[in-house]
This record gives C-alpha cells, sequence and structure tokens, in this order.
C-alpha cells in the first residue's frame, strides 16, 4: 500500500540554527498533510497544515513547504530551540477526509 | 488542560484480565479514533467513530472492542491480549466539516503492558 517516509530518523541541529526535516509521500491522491511533534511521554501535538492547493504555508517559526511534483513535503523550523527536541511526523490522508497515514518520525534533538 | 484526556496513563494487565481505556474530548468536535503506537512503526489507525457511529475497522483483532457511547467519550474495551499488543495507545478526534480533512488533536496516550 501507499506509505509516507522520511529521509532521516535523526537529526541534530546547533540551538539557534534553522532546522529542515524531510518526507516523501507516495500516493498522489493525497491532498492534505500535516505535521506533529511527539515529546516524550505525550502524544502527538499538531504543529502545521498544508493542502495541495498550496506550496507554502507559514506559522510560528514554521514553514511547510510541499512539492507535488516531486511528492516531497518539508518542515522548517527557524531558530531552533531546546525545546523543539522531539520527534516529528509527517502524514497525509490519501485523498480522503478522515484517514492519515503517518510516517515512522524523525527525531529532531537540539544541541546546546 | 488537554483537550483530549486519556485514562488510565499506564496499565499493566495480564493476558487473562479484561479492563477499558477511556478517552473524551472537550474540544466539540464528532469524529474520534483509536491508534496504536509501537516503538519505531508509524501510527496504526485502528478504529474511526464519526457521530458515534463506527466508520473504519483497520482489521482489528477482536479481542479489542471499541465503544463510542456519544461524541465526546470512546472506550476501547481490552480483553485476552497478547504480549505483543503492548503499546501506546492513542485517542485522537477531528471536526467533521464537510469532506475536508481537518487536524487531528490527539491525548497523550495510554501506555499499555501485556504480562
Amino acid at each position: 500500500g501507499e506509505s509516507v517516509g522520511l529521509h532521516l530518523p535523526t537529526l541534530s541541529v546547533q540551538e539557534g540554527d534553522n532546522s529542515i526535516i524531510n518526507c516523501a509521500y507516495s500516493n498522489s491522491a493525497s491532498d492534505y498533510f500535516i505535521w506533529y511533534k511527539q515529546e516524550s511521554g505525550k502524544g502527538p501535538q499538531f504543529i502545521i497544515d498544508i493542502r495541495s492547493n498550496m506550496d507554502k504555508r507559514q506559522g510560528q517559526r514554521v514553514t511547510v513547504l510541499l512539492n507535488k511534483t516531486v511528492k516531497h513535503l518539508s518542515l522548517q523550523i527557524a531558530a531552533t530551540q531546546p525545546g523543539d527536541s522531539a520527534v516529528y511526523f509527517c502524514a497525509e490522508n490519501g485523498g480522503g477526509n478522515e484517514k492519515l497515514t503517518f510516517g515512522t518520525g524523525t527525531r529532531l534533538t537540539i544541541i546546546p | 488542560e488537554t483537550g483530549v484526556t486519556q485514562t488510565p496513563r499506564h496499565l499493566v494487565m495480564g493476558m487473562t484480565n479484561k479492563k477499558s481505556l477511556k478517552c473524551e474530548q472537550h474540544l466539540g468536535h464528532n469524529a474520534m479514533y483509536w491508534y496504536k503506537q509501537s516503538a519505531k512503526k508509524p501510527l496504526e489507525l485502528m478504529f474511526v467513530y464519526n457521530f458515534k457511529e463506527q466508520t473504519e475497522n483497520n482489521s482489528v483483532p477482536s479481542r479489542f472492542s471499541p465503544e463510542c457511547p456519544n461524541s465526546s467519550h470512546l472506550f476501547l474495551h481490552l480483553h485476552t491480549l497478547q504480549p505483543e499488543d503492548s503499546a501506546l495507545y492513542l485517542c485522537a478526534s477531528s471536526p467533521r466539516v464537510g469532506f475536508q480533512t481537518r487536524p487531528q488533536h490527539f491525548g497523550d496516550g495510554t501506555r499499555l503492558s501485556i504480562l
């Protein structure tokens, strides 16, 4: 079946630098994508989402970029802080409206 | 207070026990979900409820039995579980408005250990 994958399982970034977390998806029918952050001992927390009629969306210190041509999604975090250390998941909806397919996640570690 | 509350946070049970996980959402959503999260695996969708009606059963073994008495509450009844069922069980909710996908909001999960 279709799956969502991540290029790197771990990422270490210096505090204050920008982080980029990548995600590849394979279901061309997907029209909704979402990023979650999961800290230790907690559930996934919604960060930002994007629909396929957009290629960029910005939030507070975060930007999501969508490249439908190569089926690639990225999450950019500006000026990373120690509190950004977590596992980040991307997910896609497969063209449906209630089921999300999740990737395995990337662990982001912030180096002081 | 989180919008989605799960209890208990931790549960240890034997394979012959019967227990229930509870989820409550305070967000006014009408869709609720159960997921299983195992180490090094993507989140696995188990069940979906829309307006109290089950709309998805993702080939989940019958030893897991969901119940949704209203749009704010969701239960997962457990009986005769296996060691491989040890995992973090996450509940989520989302609004159901039209046919657009909306963000799902998660609780902090129940960490289940089967002895």
